[in-house]
């Protein structure tokens, strides 16, 4: 169990650019989870996978924001045109796919928009 | 949107003096669990307590559901210096997936 990877840990950018961050979940886990925490406050839900299917998306994600999982594999979470208010830690999770499960957490990539 | 409330907000308590921190929730739960999270890291799972659940126990830890309340509680005993954190507990309605809910977090800090 070598835990749920995250990349960049940091990232600094320029609003109205794009950005990509990457989570490997722990491997033998199919359901795979991103969060956005804000300072101060606790992750909020975005997006679920089961496997290389995106079931659940909430509102807070908007048509900037995209997520895949090719392969059931690795995820990638991508911003489009950057906002300031998209300042943020964004956590990725994963858990095991069959009941209820502890979510495992990755140190998250914290984003910050100049 | 967060889910619910910690009580309190922060904590502030020596080592081996035990700490007590509570979350109301809104909604009916599958399950709420509670996590911790160091500064500048990840949530690491603590404890997961089902919803015919009222008491569960994890090494220092122990846990306790009111669903007539909706409220749970998070007991530390005999704390330490390395327990200072971040709480949150999450709820869980499982509709056919795992959606965590968190409450806003209570800062634990333990001086030695």
């Amino acid at each position: 169990d070598t835990g749920v990877s995250q990349n960049p840990r940091h990232k600094i950018t320029k609003r109205g650019q794009n950005v990509t961050f990457r989570c490997d979940p722990i491997s033998e886990h199919n359901r795979l989870y991103w969060y956005r925490q804000t300072l101060g406050q606790g992750p909020e839900f975005l997006t679920y996978f089961q496997n290389e299917a995106q079931l659940e998306k909430s509102r807070l994600l908007s048509d900037r924001f995209s997520a895949e999982r090719p392969k059931g594999s690795f995820s990638t979470l991508e911003i489009q045109r950057t906002e300031q208010g998209d300042s943020a830690m964004y956590l990725c999770a994963s858990s095991l796919g069959t009941g209820i499960q502890p979510q495992h957490f990755g140190d998250g990539t914290r984003l910050s928009i100049l | 949107s967060q889910q619910g409330e910690e009580d309190p907000q922060a904590l502030s308590i020596q080592e081996g003096e035990n700490a007590t921190m509570n979350c109301s929730y809104k909604t009916s739960i599958n399950n709420l669990q509670w996590y911790r999270q160091n500064s500048g890291r990840g949530l690491v799972h603590l404890i997961l307590i089902r919803s015919n659940e009222r008491e569960k126990h994890s090494g220092r830890l122990r846990v306790t559901l009111d669903t007539s309340k909706k409220s749970s509680s998070l007991l530390i005993t005999a704390s330490r210096a390395a327990d200072t954190a971040s709480y949150f507990c999450a709820t869980d309605a499982y509709t056919g997936f795992q959606k965590l809910v968190f409450g806003t977090g209570t800062r634990l800090l333990v001086s030695p």
